[in-house]
Formats: structure tokens, C-alpha cells, sequence
């Protein structure tokens, strides 16, 4: 099936700081999505892209859709210790295909 | 208040013995979908729904059966269950996956099959 790599597998920051992560894939999507899991809950939807070469904002992240339609990024700036949590790229095919392929997820925490 | 449920929250079982985790939304959802979540392999998705009676093939459907007979319910079954289905569970539903329509997660099943 599809797969996707997503960097880093962890990251730890200083608050104040800015957070890059990203997602490759070996096929391309449609639609790329960004969610955040907070311990103990379901994942959250931060930002969803339905356009190559799109790149939409949603408060202080930022994500884009590869030109390839095979990569996507996300952006933090200026971290907060909530910013705490696993992100989640996540891909679907569209159209007849629903299917969403998440990537292995990216730790991240923030030292007040 | 829109949301997603999902019972039982934990569970503890043995191998073989039938079981059934339920997931219901009141957001009249089209799309239904299961996730399994295990440690260093992310969310991988089980079976998806995109309506009443049209269930499909996950990622990972080996093990699981599923139904849809009523829009705002979506059961997972696991009519032999084995050690390597351990792992937390999660529903989701949304309006249509794809379109700007956000996904809503449950809390998530947490199943220690022994």
C-alpha cells in the first residue's frame, strides 16, 4: 500500500522557537492533512490542502502541498509549551478512493 | 455537542472470544472510518464507510469485519481475536474525507487482547 515518511521522529525545542516537519510519499495525493494528538485523545485536524502548491496558514502553522503532489511540510513559529504533542501527516487519494495514509507521526515537546 | 463516541474505552480479553467496539456520531456523517494506532507505526486505517451499507478495505482489514446499517453507527467486530490486535482504536467521521470537511476523532478504544 501507500506509504508515508515522515521527519523528524521527535523534536525537542525551546519555546520561543520555530518547528519545521514534513511528509514524503512514494505516490501521489490529493489531499494532504496535518492533525495533532494530545496525550490520551484522538487526533485533532490543524490544516488541510487540496491544491499543489497550496499553502495555507492556521494561526501560528503553516502547511504546504508539494508541487510534486508527493511532499508536504509544517511549520511552528514561535513554539509554546501546548504546542506539546504528536503530529500527524496524513494523505488521501480522493476521488473514488477515500482511503487516508498516516504517517508515523512527529513527538514534539517544547522546554518552557 | 458534536462528537464521536466509541465503547468500551478499555477492554481486556482473551484470544478467540468475540468482540465489538461501537462507534456512533450525531453529526449525520457520511464518512466513517476505524484506525488502529500501535507505537512507531502511526494511525493505519482498518475499514471506511462512505455511506450506509458501502464499507471498504483499509489498510489493514485482516482480522476485522465491520457494518454500517445505520448512518450514525459504525461497529467494529472481532469475531477471533489475538494477541497481535492489542493497540488503541480509533473511530472517525466526517462529512465526506477529502473535502473541507473536518475529520472528527473519538476518544479512542484501548484493547488488551491476552
Amino acid at each position: 500500500g501507500q506509504q508515508l515518511n515522515q521527519s523528524p521522529q521527535s523534536m525537542f525545542i525551546q519555546e520561543g522557537e520555530d518547528v519545521s516537519m514534513n511528509c514524503t510519499s512514494s505516490s501521489i495525493f490529493n489531499t494532504w492533512l496535518w492533525y495533532k494528538q494530545d496525550p490520551g485523545e484522538g487526533p485533532v485536524l490543524l490544516i488541510a490542502l487540496y491544491k499543489a502548491g497550496e499553502l495555507t496558514s492556521n494561526g501560528r502553522l503553516t502547511a504546504q502541498f508539494g508541487i510534486t503532489r508527493k511532499d508536504s511540510f509544517l511549520n511552528i513559529s514561535a513554539s509554546i509549551p501546548s504546542d506539546v504533542g504528536i503530529y500527524f501527516c496524513a494523505g488521501s487519494s480522493g476521488g473514488s478512493n477515500y482511503k487516508l495514509t498516516f504517517g508515523k507521526g512527529t513527538l514534539l515537546t517544547v522546554n518552557p | 455537542e458534536a462528537q464521536v463516541t466509541q465503547n468500551p474505552r478499555y477492554l481486556i480479553t482473551v484470544t478467540g472470544k468475540k468482540l465489538t467496539v461501537t462507534c456512533s456520531q450525531n453529526m449525520n456523517h457520511e464518512y466513517m472510518s476505524w484506525y488502529r494506532q500501535d507505537p512507531g507505526l502511526g494511525l493505519r486505517q482498518i475499514y471506511y464507510s462512505m455511506n450506509v451499507e458501502v464499507t471498504d478495505k483499509g489498510d489493514v482489514p485482516e482480522g476485522y469485519k465491520v457494518s454500517r446499517k445505520e448512518k450514525r453507527n459504525f461497529p467494529l467486530i472481532l469475531e477471533s481475536p489475538s494477541p497481535n490486535q492489542t493497540s488503541l482504536y480509533f473511530c472517525a467521521s466526517s462529512r465526506l474525507a477529502g473535502q473541507e470537511e473536518t475529520q472528527y476523532f473519538g476518544p479512542g478504544t484501548r484493547l488488551l487482547v491476552l
